[in-house]
């Protein structure tokens, strides 16, 4: 199985500050990577498709990068809704399995 | 607008089973690969079962292989979950979701107890 490895655990930051959010994968997988988001309560959203690709209706301060094994989310200036998890995917194997998540709570 | 409901839900003793279901709409549901996710309580995401449109491949991880199984019925535009020889561990929201490489369209989610 494919191992996605997220960090940092944990984020504390700043409303207005710019983050950046790791996700490695136990082997290559090219760039069929995903990312979501999760608030309390709530179903995941997803955000980035395929490493960097947009989803409609997503803000653009969430963008993506990598390939191979090593994934970056960003986002540009957080927001105070953007506290919550995020979580990357990947679908090189018909077995999916998920990240761990990394939560990003406020400073 | 694509929706997705679960429900099937509850409290069951160990061992025992229960079959999930989820009813689609506001898209064609044979032309999608479907797939179900579970998150224990604080825990992260598990996937646990993807469906093909045709319902002729399915995919399982090792942790519920065997006794869990996914079907459709696209007349219904329905998804299925049957989970057989249930454990404590399995105790979780279930997710159904939209597949395509990535998770599109999620349900609100179902919450399953296995606990005597």
């Amino acid at each position: 199985n494919i191992v996605l490895t997220q960090s940092p655990a944990t984020l504390s930051v700043t409303p207005g500050e710019s983050v950046s959010l790791s996700c490695r994968a136990s082997q290559s997988i090219s760039t069929s990577i995903h990312w979501y988001q999760q608030k309390s309560n709530e179903s995941p959203r997803l955000l980035i498709k395929y490493a960097s690709q947009s989803i409609s209706g997503i803000p653009s301060r969430f963008s993506g990068s990598g390939s191979g094994t090593d994934f970056t989310l960003s986002i540009n200036r957080v927001e105070s809704e953007d506290f919550s998890i995020y979580y990357c995917q990947q679908s090189y194997s018909s077995l999916l399995t998920f990240g761990s998540g990394t939560k990003l709570e406020i400073k | 607008e694509v929706q997705l409901v679960e429900s099937g839900g509850g409290l069951v003793q160990p061992g025992r089973s229960l079959k999930l279901s989820c009813a689609a709409s506001g898209f064609t549901f044979s032309n999608y690969y479907m797939a179900w996710v579970r998150q224990a309580p604080k825990k992260g995401l598990e996937w646990v079962a993807t469906i093909s449109t045709s319902g002729s491949r399915t995919y399982y991880p090792d942790s519920v292989k065997g006794r869990f199984t996914i079907s459709r019925d696209n007349a219904k535009s329905s998804l299925y979950l049957q989970m057989n020889s249930l454990k404590s561990e399995d105790t979780a929201t279930y997710y159904c979701a939209r597949q395509i490489q990535w998770l599109d369209y999620w349900g609100q989610g179902v919450m399953v107890t296995v606990s005597s």
